[in-house]
């Protein structure tokens, strides 16, 4: 069974960057069949898709956050990693990472896969 | 900026049915083509529901059901239960760009 585990300090100081790493078990990181991605989760507040990433290092951003994210991958380790520069107190979420399914033929995207989500808290 | 939007909750007694829509707001016509619905529970990651229209994952079961109509999903839940009071989140993709709805929050009266 796939699974997904977020790791990464749970305190940021504002305006430093915030860095998370997803390691996947129980599959490879280098199908082609899927994306690899993160979304984050204000407390209390709905779900927000913040970028994906191909294994191949191919990625996609939010574009209201393109400037601040990057996602990276380490196929070595089985592993992807977000990194959001300039952190405020809005940045303060639960940061989830996920697997992407990819369209085949007629069909969409849909996320499969889920970590069990990290709570960042931003503050000095 | 394209959107997805759901209503912010809706209500069913056991047993009976609610819908959730999910309405794009994009003058790009049929920018998200497939919508694809999550459930989560409060302290809890995302689950998927539905995606593709209609296409539920092992586990699943048949009470959830979803369908299209223009620029507007819906995610139908018969036969209530207690267990089904959750957030329900709808996302969807222009290309390879996604967005997710703000989320319903149902309640099992």
């Amino acid at each position: 069974q796939l699974q997904l585990q977020e790791s990464g300090p749970g305190l940021v100081k504002p305006s430093e960057t915030l860095s998370l790493t997803c390691t996947v078990s129980g599959g490879s990181i280098r199908s082609s069949s899927y994306y690899w991605g993160w979304i984050r989760q204000p407390p209390g507040k709905g779900l927000e898709w913040l970028g994906s990433l191909y294994y191949n290092g191919d990625t996609y951003y939010n574009p209201s956050l393109k400037s601040r994210v990057t996602i990276s991958v380490d196929t070595s380790k089985n592993q992807f990693s977000l990194r959001l520069s300039s952190v405020t107190a809005t940045d303060t979420a639960i940061y989830y990472c996920a697997r992407l399914s990819l369209p085949l033929g007629d069909s969409g995207y849909f996320w499969d896969f889920w970590g069990q989500g990290t709570l960042v808290t931003v503050s000095s | 900026q394209s959107a997805l939007t759901q209503p912010r909750s809706v209500s069913g007694s056991p047993g009976q049915s609610v819908t959730i829509s999910c309405t794009e707001t994009s003058s790009d016509v049929g920018a998200y083509t497939y919508v694809s619905w999550y459930q989560q529970h409060p302290g809890k990651a995302p689950k998927l529901l539905i995606y593709d229209v209609g296409k539920r994952p092992s586990g699943v079961p048949d009470r959830f059901s979803d369908s299209r109509s223009g620029k507007t999903a819906s995610l139908t839940i018969s036969g209530l239960q207690a267990e089904d009071e959750a957030d329900y989140y709808c996302c969807s993709f222009a290309g390879s760009y996604g967005v997710f709805g703000g989320g319903t929050k149902l309640t099992v009266l």
